[in-house]
């Protein structure tokens, strides 16, 4: 069965600075797709950043990029130069084979900017 | 192009009571979904749905029921709520097709159940 994990439930991080936000995931299937959500506090689910189990390179969005080391399972979420905007709950999610609709998150990492 | 839209906002409800939580696309999309996500947590997926007439359960159906009669609409019906339901519940929908599909999240729905 997928599992995502998200292992740090909150960061603290100060303001320009880079930060990296961990996930590791286990699926048997062949192909996956690994998905970044951002959540403020308003609720709203936005998404950031998709990378394919088949795609070579990281997958870059502006500031986020997500750094996929396949053979460790780990699709980690880089943000470079950190705003105060940034702060926000963010989510790690799999899809499982061709399946779109199907799509499993992990717990979450609170993500606190100080200026 | 209104995506996907929820209603109600916020409901309450009373232990044992049914209801029934509406979610509609407008972007033609195959693919649709139910989660909830309870205080400080992530996000679970309920039930999902593949087309019009297909849907499959997914970490937590149970106590819910679900049914997709039209591409545009996919209601998410509660048969007799209990506390352990109150959480926040996001309907989504994406594209069909293999590769990247993004998933668009409806606004919410917060239910309370007493």
């Amino acid at each position: 069965a997928q599992k995502i994990t998200q292992t740090q439930p909150g960061m603290f991080v100060q303001e320009k600075e880079a930060v990296t936000l961990d996930c590791t995931y286990d699926t048997s299937d062949q192909s996956y797709g690994l998905f970044w959500y951002k959540q403020p506090s308003s609720g709203e689910m936005i998404f950031l950043i998709y990378q394919g189990s088949y795609d070579e390179q990281n997958a870059t969005e502006g500031r986020y990029s997500l750094n996929f080391q396949k053979a460790r399972k780990s699709a980690n979420l880089v943000i470079s130069a950190s705003q105060l905007g940034d702060s926000a709950m963010y989510f790690c999610a799999m899809r499982e084979g061709q399946w779109a609709s199907k799509i499993i998150f992990g717990s979450g990492t609170r993500l606190s900017i100080r200026p | 192009n209104a995506g996907v839209t929820q209603t109600p906002k916020f409901q309450v409800l009373k232990t044992g009571q049914s209801m029934t939580l509406q979610c509609a696309q407008d972007m033609n999309h195959e693919y649709m979904s139910w989660y909830r996500q309870d205080p400080g947590m992530g996000l679970r997926l309920i039930h999902y749905s593949v087309g019009a007439g297909i849907t499959d359960q997914g970490e937590v159906p149970n106590g819910y029921n679900v049914s997709r009669s039209t591409t545009e609409d996919f209601p998410l019906r509660l048969l007799s709520a209990a506390p352990s339901q109150t959480s926040v519940y996001f309907c989504a929908s994406s594209g069909s097709g293999g590769g990247f599909n993004e998933q668009f999240f409806g606004p919410g729905t917060r239910l309370t159940v007493l």
